[in-house]
């Protein structure tokens, strides 16, 4: 079974409409973080979490939230989806000195 | 702040050629760094990390990279490429108190011909 789980993994929606997206793991790590993936531009951190009462902005928090409900559970919302936010959504966590992260499958989320 | 540059946003490769993916990072602190790869309609895996104990890293699929402090580069290698090494390589730096995110390039697209 997978460490990091992701739902769902396929998303198209209307603009205007909020989105949740929900990440779970199983490997017992404190940090959790999303990400957003768009061609060209490589991952881009929206939000991480140290601990369940931990949450913090990355570089492109703007029209997303989140939260961490559980050690084990993030999640991401859209409160009102537009297009621009069409991309592949990534969850990953890590522990340890060196941080290493380990990523979900991710979720294609299309925005019409 | 921490920052990567991947050189080559895609590199074609012969089947059995050596692979070099180019990666520079600028860092206040000592770093630790890392390569991740992405094969279609996949997470990112871990190749390979650098935690300051040796500069030359050997990781999965055959893959090394070597650490050089004067250059501010950690190199992917490979010396011969495979038709299965056709993904998408990250690269990735934090600070070495480990409690910093990891900060990602842009990414190199590796296709491997016949």
């Amino acid at each position: 079974d997978a460490d990091v789980t992701q739902t769902p993994r396929n998303r198209i929606t209307k603009t205007g409409k909020r989105i949740m997206l929900e990440c779970s793991q199983t490997k017992g790590h404190d940090r959790m973080y999303w990400y957003r993936q768009d061609p060209g531009l490589g991952l881009q951190l929206i939000y991480y979490s140290f601990d369940v009462k931990d949450i913090n902005k990355g570089e492109i928090s703007d029209g997303y939230s989140v939260s961490r409900q559980a050690q084990a559970k993030f999640s991401l919302s859209l409160e009102s989806a537009i297009p621009n936010q069409t991309a592949l959504y990534f969850c990953a966590t890590s522990e340890g000195t060196y941080n290493e992260q380990f990523f979900g499958p991710g979720t294609r989320l299309t925005v019409l | 702040a921490q920052s990567v540059t991947q050189l080559g946003s895609h590199v074609s490769v012969s089947e059995g050629a050596l692979v070099l993916l180019r990666c520079n990072y600028s860092s206040s602190v000592p770093p630790y760094l890392f390569w991740y790869v992405q094969y279609p309609n996949q997470g990112l895996q871990l190749l390979l990390k650098y935690t300051s104990a040796a500069t030359l890293v050997k990781g999965i699929n055959g893959f090394e990279a070597e650490f050089k402090k004067s250059e501010t580069s950690f190199h992917l290698t490979k010396p011969s490429a495979h038709m299965s090494d056709a993904a998408e390589y990250f690269c990735a730096v934090t600070r070495n108190s480990g409690n910093t995110p990891l900060v990602f390039g842009k990414g190199t697209r590796l296709s491997v011909i016949a």
